[in-house]
Formats: C-alpha cells, sequence, structure tokens
C-alpha cells in the first residue's frame, strides 16, 4: 500500500527557533499533500492543503506566515515552524492522496513538536 | 460547515464482544468516508474506507454508510483489548478529509 513517511518523529526546540517537518510520498506520487495539527485528547484539524508547483491553501485562522509550506516536487512537502512558541507544540501530521486508491488517504507518521 | 460529530466515549465492551461505533456527517456532497484508529501518541491508520450505501465487510470489521440519514457507523466483532483506540470517523471527496472528534473504546479483558 500507499507510505508516506514524515520526518523527524519528534523534535524539540527553542522558542523563537523554526522548525522544518518533511512529508514525502515514497511510492506514488502526491499532487496534493494535507498538513494536520492535533493537540492533546482532540482531533486532527486540518492546517493547510499542499499543491505541488503552487502555493498552499490554508484554512481559516492559520496564520500562512508563521507556517510555511512548500511542494516543490510530487513527492516532498515540507512545513516549517517559523518563530515557534511553547503554543505551537503539538502533533503535526501529514498526509497524502493516493490517486491510485479511490480517495484513498495516507497519514505519515507523525511529529511531536515540544516549544521549550 | 462541514461537520462531522462522534460521541466521544468511553466506550468499554468486554472482550469478545461486538463494539459499534456511530457517525454522523453535516455535508451531503461526501462522497466517501473513513474510519481511522489511532493509538495514544501515535498517527492515525485507515481500517475501513466506504463508498456507498450498505454494508462493507473486512475481517471482523464491517462499516455501513446510509447516505439517506447521513450516518455512519463501524462494528468490530469479537473485540479485543488491541482494540482499544480511539477511532476517528472522517468524510470527504474533492475536498480534504473532515475527521470527527473521536470516540474512545476501551476493550476491557
Amino acid at each position: 500500500g500507499a507510505v508516506v513517511s514524515q520526518h523527524p518523529s519528534w523534535v524539540i526546540c527553542k522558542s523563537g527557533t523554526s522548525v522544518k517537518i518533511e512529508c514525502r510520498s515514497l511510492d506514488f506520487q502526491a499532487t496534493t499533500m494535507f498538513w494536520y495539527r492535533q493537540f492533546p485528547k482532540q482531533s486532527l484539524m486540518l492546517m493547510a492543503t499542499s499543491n505541488e508547483g503552487s502555493k498552499a491553501t490554508y484554512e481559516q485562522g492559520v496564520e500562512k506566515d508563521k507556517f510555511l509550506i512548500n511542494h516543490a516536487s510530487l513527492t516532498l512537502s515540507t512545513l516549517t515552524v517559523t518563530s515557534a512558541h511553547p503554543e505551537d507544540s503539538s502533533f503535526y501530521i501529514c498526509s497524502a492522496r493516493d490517486l491510485r486508491d479511490y480517495y484513498g488517504y495516507t497519514f505519515g507518521s507523525g511529529t511531536r513538536l515540544t516549544v521549550v | 460547515q462541514k461537520e462531522v460529530e462522534q460521541n466521544s466515549g468511553p466506550l468499554s465492551v468486554p472482550e469478545g464482544a461486538i463494539a459499534s461505533l456511530n457517525c454522523t456527517y453535516s455535508d451531503r456532497g461526501s462522497q466517501s468516508f473513513f474510519w481511522y484508529r489511532q493509538y495514544s501518541g501515535k498517527s492515525p491508520e485507515l481500517i475501513m474506507s466506504i463508498y456507498s450505501n450498505g454494508d462493507k465487510e473486512d475481517g471482523r470489521f464491517t462499516a455501513q454508510l446510509n447516505k439517506a440519514s447521513q450516518y455512519v457507523s463501524l462494528l468490530i466483532r469479537d473485540s479485543q483489548p488491541s482494540d482499544s483506540a480511539t477511532y476517528l470517523c472522517a468524510g470527504g471527496g474533492n475536498t480534504p478529509l473532515v475527521f470527527g472528534k473521536g470516540t474512545r473504546l476501551s476493550v476491557i479483558a
């Protein structure tokens, strides 16, 4: 089945620094990838939709200048959390749509970000 | 506002029993529905997908979809302690998936 690789699996950073999270589709091309954030005991909240070769579409309330998304190839999307603050600490998960599986969505393993 | 509603639980069932998880959705345009299982601290993993009205069975899992009632369910037969997790219902189509808040299932040995 489709595999999405996400790195790093966890990261601790100092407040004010930036963190980059990578999401790769390993055995399929993903024209669209999605970035979610999940706070403890809450559901997945869509942050943005990443389209290869174009600007990402951000959900209402998500700061596009803070959460930079780049989808430069059909197999790689990155999320950069800029000037991270403790309230950005969360579980970030990417997802890609494998069009070989009708509307199928595959998730990466997630990145636990802790900002201290 | 597209919404997917689930009872947060916890739903407790004894080992070997049938666990029934339910979900309703607001967007009639949603074409595909998914059940994901998420263990604490882990990413969701796909359990079942269903696109047509009726039942779909895969091993111990049966998904049911009723588009007229905007209702999706998941039955887990012969529940095992390893099934204890949060189950997320999601719906979508040509738009990003919308997730429910999840139902926490606890299977008691």
